[in-house]
């Protein structure tokens, strides 16, 4: 069974660095990938959606990587602002059923 | 403007009264979702359709139904709700399943 999982659960970082978000999955049999964040009382929303057959996906301060043979996803926030303060969320979507299994999140914290 | 709308926001009811929650889009878009998100669990997949008339279960169904007569509708139907279906429900449509999800704003319901 495809088990999604991000670590670390909360991160906190000086406005202005460069950081990094892991999702790790069990399954490499994905269909896509995406990355969503969540902001507090509102819905998710979609930053990057990587296909199966990509390797990585970019807009704007932001970097996707996918790495199937490893089971493995980053997320690359350059320059991080406060603003880029939420829940990142990672989800995977299965290859056999079209079912996305999701992540539990990375609280992130951008310090003025 | 490009929306998914939910109904109600937030929704207090007993055991065992049936209720609908509703989810509508804007965007002509084919895929259509409900998932369920609890602390400690995050999100989880209740049910989807891939087009009118077609539905398919998701991680967690028991409990839930769905239909999908036209493209826009998509509504969450609890025909006898339980304590253990406290939550908090968003609805999310993209163009086909292989594309950026969107989500609405989620609707919080609590069963007493």
């Amino acid at each position: 069974k495809q088990e999604v999982t991000q670590i670390p659960a909360a991160l906190s970082v000086p406005e202005g660095e460069n950081l990094v978000l892991n999702c790790s999955f069990t399954d490499s049999a994905i269909y896509n990938l995406q990355w969503f964040r969540q902001d507090p009382g509102k819905g998710l929303t979609s930053l990057l959606l990587i296909q199966s057959s990509q390797r990585e996906q970019t807009s704007g301060r932001l970097n996707a990587s996918l790495d199937k043979s490893s089971g493995r996803s980053t997320l690359y926030i350059a320059a991080s602002q406060p603003g880029d303060s939420a829940t990142y969320l990672c989800a995977v979507k299965l290859d056999s059923n079209y079912q996305l299994i999701w992540g539990a999140g990375t609280k992130l914290i951008i310090k003025p | 403007e490009a929306q998914v709308t939910q109904n109600p926001r937030y929704l207090i009811t007993v055991t065992g009264k049936k209720l609908t929650v509703t989810c509508s889009q804007n965007m002509n878009h084919e895929y259509m979702s409900w998932y369920r998100q609890d602390p400690g669990l995050g999100l989880r997949q209740i049910y989807y359709s891939m087009n009118v008339e077609v539905t398919d279960k998701g991680d967690v169904p028991e409990g839930y139904k769905v239909s999908r007569k036209e493209k826009r509708n998509f509504p969450l139907i609890l025909e006898s709700p339980s304590p253990n279906q406290t939550s908090l429900y968003f609805c999310a449509s993209s163009f086909t399943h292989n594309s950026p999800l969107h989500f609405g704003n989620g609707t919080r319901l609590t069963v007493t």
